[in-house]
């Protein structure tokens, strides 16, 4: 598709548990986000790409939050021991720029729900 | 470090008319950009519109124009000719050159027939 791509949509998982989040961005695209969004609130920054560096995950919450991109093109998101408080959505975006201030488009994102 | 905020939880807006949403930035950092997005129920987040701190004039997207005060540090999103269609959660956003973007907490809008 030509759109940011977000697997799971939908993630249950049992305190404790680790979970695995999948993005795929526009192709192309040099720069990637992850955010986190809790209910009724504006996304909060975690981490952000460009090509397969890793630039900024100063907003990652904990050290059981990792985040990778390889190659270049599609990341994951890695929740480990997951935690009620980890609930959200996890959205991410890619942009075309290297920095700066081009567009960003956006996944739909994966709500996870821990129980 | 940055900050965003947009001090209106919630909006009404008769159709047709036109909306200002409001939204206030605080960065010590010459360069940057602003962003406006909307966010209907569905979840995704749409691009409406783009002020980098250097331009001079407001920034202007079909019915979306960005009331850009540099001084006062404002960014405020004005839609004309509200549409049932433009229901929805409006966040403010700021990126640095490092790409970082930081979000307000949203204005929930509701277009009335």
């Amino acid at each position: 598709g030509a759109g940011v791509s977000q697997s799971p949509r939908y993630k249950v998982a049992k305190r404790g548990q680790d979970v695995a989040l999948r993005c795929d961005p526009i192709s192309g695209h040099v720069s990637l986000f992850w955010y986190q969004q809790a209910l009724g609130q504006g996304p909060e920054f975690l981490t952000y790409f460009q090509n397969e560096a890793q630039l900024d995950k100063s907003g990652l919450p904990s050290d059981r939050f990792f985040a990778e991109r390889p190659e270049g093109s599609v990341s994951t998101l890695k929740i480990q021991r997951t935690q009620q408080e980890d609930s959200a959505v996890y959205l991410c975006a890619s942009s075309l720029g290297g920095q700066g201030f081009t567009e960003a488009f956006f996944g739909q994102g994966t709500r996870l729900t821990v129980v | 470090a940055q900050k965003i905020t947009q001090t209106q939880p919630g909006m009404f807006v008769q159709e047709k008319e036109a909306v200002t949403l409001d939204c206030t930035y605080d960065t010590s950092d010459p360069s940057y950009g602003l962003f406006w997005y909307k966010q209907p129920s569905s979840g995704e987040m749409i691009f409406l519109i783009y002020q980098g701190s250097y331009d001079q004039q407001n920034a202007t997207e079909g019915r979306y124009s960005l009331n850009f005060q540099k001084a006062r540090k404002s960014a405020n999103l004005v839609i004309s000719a509200s549409q049932l269609g433009d229901s929805a959660m409006y966040f403010c956003a700021m990126r640095d050159r490092a790409g970082k973007s930081t979000f307000g907490d949203g204005t929930t809008l509701t277009v009335k027939p």
